[in-house]
């Protein structure tokens, strides 16, 4: 079975410009997690959804957003880059939304804004 | 608040040696605590997770955790280091009243020397 998918692998863009990650969950999963991952450091929470509502937003300013759409693939969203976006950006998905069900990753896009 | 902190951002072990990576939470109720690897490019790979089962909990390739409750740690350890094991381990919290936000700590980078 393939586990998480995201596109693109890379990504490069200029400040001032929007960037659109996608992700596809493990076949059967319901629920998508977005964690951003700036070097040195560990993940933090961006937005999670289950069955296509949001059920938790992260400390991120309202020009990151996100949607999931009825196959529970998900897009995030960034408008406005800003130098300090550059990160890893992984998706994470689970069966429920629920903190015990255990989150299986994506490899990540890698985002530099220059 | 959830917190995690990890002890050392940097552990060197000999290969063979005994591996003990430390992480203390923070949680206002039982938490749900997980460790996870990460190699270079790469997303994270779960290790193992407590879930409020037993309190000594074993994961993949060798490697077992052990919750204290009194002492809020959830400390990795395996016994005899392969060079396989250097990568970056984070410690991870989530609660139920947050859904299936994880709250990771800043990572440690296991260093395995022959």
């Amino acid at each position: 079975d393939a586990g998480v998918t995201q596109s693109p692998t890379h990504l490069i863009k200029t400040r001032g410009q929007h960037v659109t990650l996608r992700c596809s969950p493990i076949s059967g999963h319901k629920s998508v997690s977005w964690y951003q991952q700036v070097l040195g450091q560990g993940p933090q929470f961006i937005f999670q959804y289950y069955e296509k509502e949001e059920r938790g937003r992260g400390n991120f300013p309202d020009r990151f957003s996100a949607r999931q759409f009825p196959n529970y693939s998900s897009e995030l969203n960034v408008n406005a880059l800003l130098l300090g976006d550059s990160a890893l950006y992984l998706c994470a998905s689970s069966l429920g939304y629920r903190g015990n069900n255990e989150q299986f990753f994506g490899p990540g896009t890698r985002l530099t804004v220059l | 608040a959830q917190s995690v902190t990890q002890l050392g951002s940097h552990v060197s072990v000999s290969e063979g040696a005994l591996v003990l990576l430390r992480c203390n939470y923070s949680s206002s109720v039982p938490p749900y605590l997980f460790w996870y690897v990460q190699y270079p490019n790469q997303g994270l790979q779960l290790l193992l997770k407590y879930t409020s089962a037993a309190t000594l909990v074993k994961g993949i390739n060798g490697f077992e955790a052990e919750f204290k409750k009194s002492e809020t740690s959830f400390h990795l350890t395996k016994p005899s280091a392969h060079m396989s094991d250097a990568a970056e381990y984070f410690c991870a919290v989530s609660e139920d009243n947050q859904g299936g936000k994880l709250i990771f700590g800043q990572g440690t980078e296991l260093s395995v020397k022959p």
